[in-house]
């Protein structure tokens, strides 16, 4: 089974601040990964698919990259609207799926 | 509008069995296969079971193998997820996905196993 190892768990940042997520993969799985925002108690959005592209409707200020075994999520200015928790999820290895363990990104 | 509408959560004793829909419009039900996704309380996401778009291949989870069983009716756009032997860690909110229309969630169904 792939897994994924998702760092850091938490983070407190600043209203500004650039924030950086990672996901690792145990082995390659190309581009099939997603970055998913969750709020409590509302489900899971989409933030990223295929790495890098970025689902319509979503702030230009999000943005993934990587490819194989490494991916990065990326806010490049923290808003308020954006403290919840992050996954990512990988479909490489269909019909199984894999989530890292979440970030929660929190208020400094 | 994609749509999909989670229902048949409840609360239910140790052991007892339950049954979970999942209900789909605004896309081609049939040409999906489909994903049950659980969260339990303050815990990440954690994926439960899988189906093919016809059917006729199914998958599990180490955790919910044997006792768990998915199922879906194409004619009533309709994902089922039967589960028997429920124990205190299947405690969570279920959601289904649609395999590659990953951007869509429903609000999802809570299942609460306990005495």
């Amino acid at each position: 089974d792939i897994q994924m190892t998702q760092s850091p768990s938490s983070l407190s940042a600043s209203v500004g601040d650039r924030v950086t997520i990672t996901c690792r993969a145990s082995q390659g799985i190309r581009n099939d990964l997603g970055w998913y925002q969750q709020k409590p108690g509302k489900a899971p959005k989409r933030l990223i698919y295929a790495a890098s592209s970025l689902q319509s409707g979503v702030p230009s200020r999000f943005s993934g990259s990587g490819s194989g075994t490494e991916f990065t999520l990326t806010i490049s200015s923290l808003q308020p609207e954006d403290f919840a928790t992050y996954y990512c999820l990988q479909h490489n290895s269909y019909p199984v799926w894999t989530f890292g363990q979440g970030t929660k990104v929190e208020i400094k | 509008e994609v749509q999909l509408v989670e229902s048949g959560g409840g609360l239910v004793q140790p052991g007892g069995s339950l049954r979970l829909s999942c209900s789909a419009s605004g896309f081609t039900f049939s040409s999906y296969a489909m994903h049950w996704v659980r969260q339990a309380p303050g815990k990440g996401l954690e994926y439960v079971s899988a189906i093919s778009s016809n059917g006729g291949s199914t998958y599990y989870a180490d955790s919910v193998k044997g006792r768990f069983t998915i199922s879906r009716d194409n004619s009533k756009n309709t994902l089922y997820l039967q589960m028997s032997s429920l124990r205190a860690e299947d405690t969570a909110v279920y959601y289904c996905v649609p395999s590659g229309r990953m951007d869509v969630w429903g609000k999802g169904t809570t299942v609460t196993v306990s005495s």
